[in-house]
């Protein structure tokens, strides 16, 4: 499977912007990266997912190195409601489909 | 907004006893897959199925294991003979489209079932 790494935790306050990186040193041209976390007693959700572009939608937005071997997940603004662990995840372009979640990176949000 | 349902949100079982997963995805969905994520650790690919059949699966699913769609809507995960080893969260997941190269597929989970073996 496609290697990410990221940070065991980080910490942030309510309100503030949290950027969480991701390396993937090893992406290859047509591998998408994604983002999912996963809320406490929950399954994993969603969050954004891009090839080459930076992108945003009404959860995060998703900035992409220019030779796309980091990415960062931006949180514009961190609620108690985001924190959670969240995976960066290469979608290795296989035309199965399944996820390699690794460690993830577990965010703490202080009130 | 549409969501997986899974059944039962807890499920405690004598090892060696035979359990049945339920979930029932996404209606417009066509993928289908498994994970599981033993207490503390990462979530685990299972299997995936597309169109009546395994798509692929991980060495974690051995014959153990089985998935069926036995209807138009739900989608099961059994456990033929537990082991205390199986005791994880296991969740289901759908997405809408094939996954095809250079394409993306979003997968939209369910809840998730806490099997605890005895």
């Amino acid at each position: 499977d496609a290697k990410t790494t990221q940070p065991n935790s980080m910490e942030s306050n309510e309100e503030e912007p949290v950027h969480l990186p991701c390396n993937h040193s090893t992406i290859s041209g047509t591998d998408y990266i994604h983002w999912y976390r996963q809320l406490p007693s929950q399954g994993p959700e969603y969050v954004i997912h891009g090839l080459t572009s930076n992108v945003n939608n009404r959860m995060a937005s998703l900035a992409i190195a220019e030779d796309r071997k980091s990415s960062t997940l931006i949180l514009h603004r961190a609620t108690l409601r985001d924190a959670a662990v969240y995976y960066c995840i290469l979608d290795r372009g296989s035309t199965l489909g399944r996820l390699y979640f690794g460690r993830g990176t577990q965010l703490t949000v202080w009130p | 907004e549409p969501e997986v349902t899974q059944t039962p949100s807890h499920q405690v079982t004598q090892m060696g006893q035979e359990v049945i997963l339920r979930c029932v995805p996404i209606s417009n969905h066509l993928y289908f897959y498994w994970y599981r994520q033993i207490l503390g650790q990462k979530v685990e690919f299972l299997v995936s199925f597309y169109n009546n059949e395994i798509s692929e699966k991980s060495e974690i699913f051995d014959d153990q294991f089985s998935v069926e769609r036995p209807d138009g809507s739900n989608f099961t995960l059994k456990i033929r003979s537990t082991k205390l080893e199986d005791s994880a969260m296991y969740f289901c997941a759908s997405s809408p489209t094939i996954k095809t190269s250079g394409a993306y597929n979003e997968q939209f989970f369910g809840p998730g079932t806490r099997l605890t073996v005895l």
